[in-house]
């Protein structure tokens, strides 16, 4: 049973495009979402996160934006660049629960020039 | 990049060999975790820790055992290695409920021939 999904698997986007990415849970005990960036051959990194008492979040070029009434939560990247290239996951994380995050299978973006 | 050291980094071993991977931290971070990384399923919980001698399983824990004796050493041993355990593993720390960045390492490519 997959707590997270993650769509679409691979995103191709041109150089100043919007990429979006998508993430739908169903356990209401989720609350903290982080967004994960993975260059090749290196470890998952933080990219951004919230939680579900705020609807958006905005870092620079990446937002996430959260509903909670629909349980989804999505990571927009504007003005995308061909250094945004890399795979990004999606995570929630269970209140109470050992702080062990739960992942998506993963999104490859590749940002042509 | 936080204080997380996995060893070895490469490895290929034969089928019915036990392994073990070791993940050290110099963070003095409660939470140490294991996951491995397969195309197609994203990130997967193996093992994690809560404490020194605090250990529980993931989602994936067949075939996995754990130990961790100190704060800073989490152990990741392969009974009798498959192929099916053939992957990238990468080992994460967490500092807490306050404190919610999982930390992960570089990881490592273990192929079971």
């Amino acid at each position: 049973q997959q707590q997270v999904k993650q769509s679409p698997q691979s995103l191709i986007v041109q150089k100043g495009g919007i990429s979006i990415i998508n993430c739908a849970y169903e356990n209401t005990a989720f609350d903290y979402f982080p967004w994960y960036q993975q260059f090749p051959g290196k470890g998952p990194a933080l990219l951004i996160a919230i939680r579900p008492d705020v609807s958006e979040k905005k870092e620079g070029r990446f937002t996430i934006s959260f509903n909670k009434s629909a349980k989804q939560f999505s990571l927009h990247i504007m003005d995308s660049q061909p250094g945004d290239s890399a795979t990004y996951f999606c995570a929630a994380r269970k209140k109470g629960g050992s702080e062990k995050l739960v992942f998506g299978k993963g999104t490859k973006l590749t940002v042509n020039p | 990049d936080a204080g997380i050291t996995q060893s070895p980094r490469h490895k290929v071993t034969e089928t019915g060999t036990p392994v073990t991977l070791r993940c050290h931290q110099t963070e003095n971070h409660r939470y140490m975790y294991w996951y491995r990384q397969d195309p197609g399923h994203g990130l997967r919980l193996i093992h994690y820790s809560y404490g020194v001698k605090d250990t529980d399983k993931g989602e994936v824990s067949d075939g996995y055992s754990v130990s961790r004796s100190k704060t800073e050493d989490f152990l990741l041993t392969l009974e009798s290695a498959t192929s099916s355990q053939t992957s990238v593993y990468f080992c994460a720390i967490s500092a807490g409920p306050m404190n919610t960045e999982a930390f992960f390492g570089q990881g490592t490519r273990l192929t079971v021939v």
